[in-house]
This record gives structure tokens, C-alpha cells and sequence, in this order.
């Protein structure tokens, strides 16, 4: 049973435009959620995160919108830019000692 | 954030051979974490890894297969053991740095094939 889902396994935009991916979740006890980038050969890099008191924030270019009620968060990336292709992870945790538990990734594609 | 190194990088081994792989952190850190990404999946956690206790396995894997150590505060090793090609994945290991108490942070991982 997936408790992350990440349901677009890929995205192209166009470079200088909005890059908008989505997450859902199902496990009401996740209480932090995480965003990571991945490029091949590499080890995921964190981006941004938010915990659940919040509904929104912001890090430069990205921002992370959560939305408690609807189990659902989403990563925007503003403007896009040619070096942010790469595979998007959603990560979840409870919080303390918890590991994370990770959505099967989006790759995103900026096209020039 | 910490710098992590893992040795090797990767490597291609033999079924039913074990390999151990080495997470260094460049700071003291009370837990590890271990994860595996297998071709095309996302990551799973394997287990969780206090220094002078036993490691904290999750569903479907088991210390046998799985051997960690935890000798320091800045070092850990994962043995996979008793290969079989569903064993080849990428395998990383993490800890928790950063502004939150939450955010975990990555090492470069170590992409095994077994054949």
C-alpha cells in the first residue's frame, strides 16, 4: 500500500514558465513533508520541506503548498530553468526518529 | 548540512557473495538511516541505525540478510548478504541536519549489480 503517491511519473515545461508537481498521501500521522531532487549517479539533494502547522513555504524559487484537509501538497518551481531537469521525490515523515517514506518520483523535463 | 561519503560507489558482484558498504559522516550524528532504491522505484527505508544499540529493521527486511554496524558516531556499514540479482539497487544511507529536526540528507549512494 503506497502512502506517498506521486501519480505523474514525468513533466516537461518550458524553460521561464511554472513547474507545478503534485503529491498525495494517505497516512493521517505524517506530520512533515519533504521535497528532494535527484539527478542520476547522485544521491537525492533536499530542496524544501514544511510540517504540518503550515500551508505554505517558500525557499527562492520554490515554494511547497500543503493542504492538510485534501491529504495533498504540491512543489512549484518559478521559473523554471534548464538545470532543475531532474527527478522530483515527496517524502513524508511522523516526525522523531521516523525514516522518510518516499513517492515514486516525477521527472521533470525543462525544454529550452 | 553534513558531508557524507559511502565507498564504494558501486560495484558488480557475483550471486550469493556479500558486499558491506561504508556511510561516513564529516560530524557526529546519533542515528543513521539506511534506504535501497531498486531500477525504477522509489526509496525505501531498510533500517535505522543507533550508535551502541541494535539497528531497526522495517517490513520485509531482516538483520540476516542485512547486517548493520554502528561502531562511532560518524560511521556506519550495511552488508548485503547472500546475493541475488533482486538485491541490485542503489543503496544510500542518511541523517537527519539541516535547520529541522526533520530533514534528512543523503549520501551519494552505491549502485550494486549482482549477476
Amino acid at each position: 500500500d503506497q502512502q506517498v503517491k506521486q501519480n505523474s511519473p514525468s513533466l516537461s515545461v518550458q524553460e521561464g514558465r511554472i513547474s507545478i508537481l503534485n503529491c498525495d498521501y494517505t497516512n493521517s500521522m505524517f506530520d512533515y513533508f519533504l521535497w528532494y531532487k535527484k539527478y542520476p549517479a547522485e544521491g537525492p539533494t533536499f530542496l524544501i520541506s514544511i510540517s504540518s502547522i503550515k500551508d505554505k513555504n517558500e525557499d527562492g524559487r520554490f515554494t511547497v503548498f500543503l493542504n492538510k484537509s485534501a491529504k495533498h501538497l504540491s512543489l512549484h518551481i518559478v521559473p523554471s530553468q534548464p538545470g532543475d531537469s531532474a527527478v522530483y521525490f515527496c517524502a513524508a515523515s511522523g516526525g522523531g526518529a521516523d525514516g522518510l517514506t518516499f513517492g515514486k518520483g516525477t521527472h521533470l523535463i525543462i525544454q529550452p | 548540512s553534513a558531508v557524507i561519503s559511502q565507498k564504494p560507489s558501486r560495484d558488480i558482484c557475483q550471486r550469493g557473495t556479500s558486499l558491506t558498504i561504508q556511510c561516513q559522516v564529516d560530524s557526529q550524528v546519533t542515528m543513521m538511516f539506511w534506504y535501497r532504491q531498486q531500477p525504477g522505484q522509489s526509496l525505501t527505508l531498510i533500517a535505522t541505525a543507533n550508535q551502541g544499540s541494535e539497528a531497526t529493521y522495517e517490513s520485509g527486511f531482516v538483520i540476516d540478510k542485512f547486517p548493520i554496524s554502528r561502531p562511532n558516531l560518524t560511521f556506519s556499514t550495511l552488508t548485503v548478504s547472500n546475493m541475488s540479482p533482486e538485491d541490485s539497487s542503489i543503496y544510500l544511507c542518511s541523517v537527519f541536519g539541516g535547520t529541522s529536526s526533520y530533514e534528512q540528507y543523503f549520501g551519494p549512494g552505491t549502485r550494486l549489480t549482482v549477476t
